[in-house]
């Protein structure tokens, strides 16, 4: 089957700590993105990456750092500078860097930090 | 800057009721892309239905409907003969044209439909 995986779905973590949330698509697609997504406020860009070993900040970049050393993997790191963490975390591919089209979203990350 | 407006925040229906769900976009491109997605209680995004501005025809789905008017800048969603299974979140997006274009999400609109 063809997808999106994000793992884990729930992830706690103390304050202070860094965090990586992964996620993996086996689409054979060129870009992938992250989101975060707050109650009543949409989901808001983090970082997108259009092809392996690049990647752009999005609107919300500060406290968070991501990679692309594979096309299938583009894991997020959670810093401690990120002053609000607590939320849910949402990575989309689409097929193809250099055109419009839709993304595919996975199941999420629910980040709660204590 | 382009925004994506949905003015609606929560609607409740009764099942087989049909439902509008309004969207409103800003955008000072003449070639963008507008979408609608629908996030169930899972939280996985779905996705309905992509339209670019040069196509205005409006677009039929089964029960659901599309209706996209440039001279109001709205992509309305209509779903006909609501069932408890389209309960969930439904955003509208738009991206602009070009080899960088993001997605720009609407806040979402929360649909409950009561049997």
């Amino acid at each position: 089957d063809g997808g999106i995986t994000q793992s884990p779905k729930y992830l706690f973590r103390k304050e202070g700590q860094n965090v990586t949330l992964s996620c993996e698509q086996n689409l054979n697609h060129d870009a992938m993105y992250w989101y975060r997504q707050d109650p009543g406020q949409g989901l808001r860009l983090i970082y997108y990456s259009q092809i392996v070993n690049d990647f752009q900040k999005g609107d919300i970049a500060e406290g968070y750092s991501v990679s692309r050393e594979k096309k299938e993997s583009f894991p997020l790191t959670v810093t401690s500078a990120q002053k609000n963490p607590t939320a849910f975390y949402l990575c989309a591919s689409s097929a193809y860097w250099d055109r419009v089209n839709e993304q595919f979203f996975g199941p999420g990350t629910r980040l709660t930090v204590l | 800057a382009q925004k994506v407006t949905q003015a609606q925040t929560e609607i409740s229906v009764v099942e087989k009721e049909d439902v509008t769900l309004d969207c409103v976009y800003e955008t000072r491109d003449t070639t963008y892309y507008l979408f609608w997605y629908k996030q169930p209680p899972s939280g996985e995004l779905v996705f309905l239905i992509r339209r670019n501005s040069f196509d205005e025809q409006n677009e039929i789905s089964g029960r659901y409907s599309w209706n996209f008017q440039k001279s109001t800048s709205s992509f309305n969603f209509t779903i006909t003969a609501s069932q408890v299974v389209d309960s969930a979140v439904y955003f509208c997006a738009l991206s602009e044209a070009g080899a960088n274009s993001k997605l720009t999400f609407g806040k979402g609109i929360t649909l409950s439909v009561r049997p």
